[in-house]
């Protein structure tokens, strides 16, 4: 079982350009996330999404989009980056219900590097 | 969000206990997390306590949970090199429908 898969594992890319991160998970989780995580400020929630077809925002949002078409794939899009956009950046599942503790599974993380 | 709070680093020697501690925010928070998070790799759950039970064990594993305090504590006995990891405390984030908020985490290097 993959679990979840995200890709691209790194990335390099010029300050201004379009990014899509992609994240698809095979549990049939409701609820899936993306963080980033930064040297000395840990991770900090972007957007989730608690079923499929709606999302909400995080801590910071700005400067990212996401989708939830499917209960499976949830995209991260930078539509210009910038380099403060510089990070690791995680995506994860839940069970998203009520009778769930609340574990969330982690992907192993996408290196994006904008100069 | 606000801020979970964490030591930003412990270092013990094989051996020895390991006590992590963290404040957290959220009263309403059903569970309360620790997960750890090894090298070039994603956080893995490493335990978690129910918000009404006050310690909870498992195998080299105590959490305490302090309530009154919003405090939270991960002790590991018989610390070993592999355990070697950042430790990072989480809660829920209220209205934020499943997501935790997570601490920036705790270093902990186990020397020989």
């Amino acid at each position: 079982i993959a679990g979840i898969t995200q890709a691209p594992t790194s990335q390099i890319l010029a300050a201004g350009r379009r990014m899509t991160l992609r994240c698809t998970q095979d549990m049939r989780h409701n609820a899936m996330y993306w963080y980033r995580q930064d040297l000395g400020l840990g991770l900090r929630l972007i957007h989730y999404s608690n079923t499929a077809g709606t999302t909400g925002k995080g801590e910071v949002p700005d400067g990212y989009s996401v989708s939830r078409a499917n209960t499976d794939d949830f995209p991260l899009t930078l539509a210009s980056a910038v380099p403060s956009q510089t990070s690791v950046y995680f995506c994860a599942s839940s069970d998203g219900t009520t009778a769930d503790t609340g574990e969330l599974f982690f992907g192993e993380g996408s290196r994006l590097t904008v100069l | 969000g606000e801020d979970v709070e964490q030591s930003l680093f412990l270092s013990v020697r094989e051996g020895d206990s390991s006590v992590i501690n963290c404040t957290y925010t959220d009263s309403s928070s059903t569970y309360l997390y620790w997960y750890k998070q090894e090298p070039g790799a994603g956080l893995q759950l490493l335990t978690y306590i129910f918000s009404n039970m006050d310690m909870k064990q498992d195998q080299r594993l105590t959490v305490l949970l302090n309530k009154k305090d919003k405090h939270l504590s991960l002790r590991i006995a018989d610390t070993q090199t592999g355990d070697s990891a950042i430790y990072f405390c989480a809660e829920s984030i209220p209205n934020s429908g499943y997501a935790l908020n997570f601490g920036k985490g705790t270093s902990l290097l186990v020397t020989p």
